[in-house]
């Protein structure tokens, strides 16, 4: 099954303890981007990736890292988290990122990651 | 910068009622526009998108939207919605070409009463 998958999907941690949200997907698409969303602030992006090793802020980078080594996983990456963080994480990807005509393509989102910083 | 705009943030209505909730966005260039939804507890899935040609889309579930470039509008619209509805809705935009990074909209959450 064509797939976007998140782990873990609810976590709990304390202020500063390093954690990585995992992202995967099997569709082989090239663009994969990570997303925070808020209540009555929507869907914010936080980075996206275009291809391998091909990686960019989004609107709300700051506290986070990603990287994007192989072409279906693209963590996402919590080096000393805080309270403002709580939130709920989306991961998505899209087939195409790069050149004109890709950017009708959709988005295929991940289950969501629920993350509470205490 | 381009920007969305949802003008509805709750809606509230009764079965059989007919839904419109606004999209509007500020880039003036040539757009491909999307509608998401969200139900309880799940993630967002594809309604409907328009990238060209008819400016009136048709999604699943019965939905509908129209791309009014005039207006800067691409509003979502349904004649009857069911309490199965009840969900959240994301407007989002692309600029056409060029690098990929869609704008959302606040999103709308609707909730239909049976």
């Amino acid at each position: 099954e064509a797939q976007v998958t998140q782990n873990p999907r609810y976590l709990i941690t304390v202020t500063g303890k390093k954690l990585t949200v995992t992202c995967s997907q099997n569709m082989n698409h090239e663009y994969m981007s990570w997303y925070r969303q808020d209540p009555g602030l929507g869907l914010r992006q936080i980075y996206y990736s275009m291809n391998v090793e091909v990686t960019d802020k989004g609107d709300v980078p700051e506290g986070y890292k990603v990287s994007r080594k192989e072409k279906r996983n693209f963590p996402l990456i919590l080096e000393s988290p805080s309270p403002n963080q709580t939130s709920l994480y989306f991961c998505a990807s899209s087939p195409s990122g790069i050149g004109g005509g890709s950017s009708y393509n959709e988005q295929f989102f991940g289950p969501g990651t629920r993350l509470t910083v205490l | 910068a381009q920007s969305v705009s949802q003008h509805n943030h709750h809606v509230i209505l009764s079965e059989a009622a007919s839904l419109e909730l606004g999209c509007n966005y500020s880039y003036g260039g040539t757009v491909n526009l999307f509608w998401y939804v969200q139900y309880p507890g799940q993630h967002l899935q594809l309604l409907l998108k328009y990238f060209s040609g008819d400016p009136l889309v048709k999604g699943i579930k019965g939905f509908e939207a129209e791309f009014i470039k005039s207006k800067f509008s691409f509003n979502l619209r349904k004649p009857s919605v069911q309490w199965s509805d009840t969900a959240e809705y994301f407007c989002a935009v692309n600029r056409a070409g060029g690098s990929y990074i869609p704008t959302f909209g606040r999103g709308t959450s609707l909730i239909v009463h049976p």
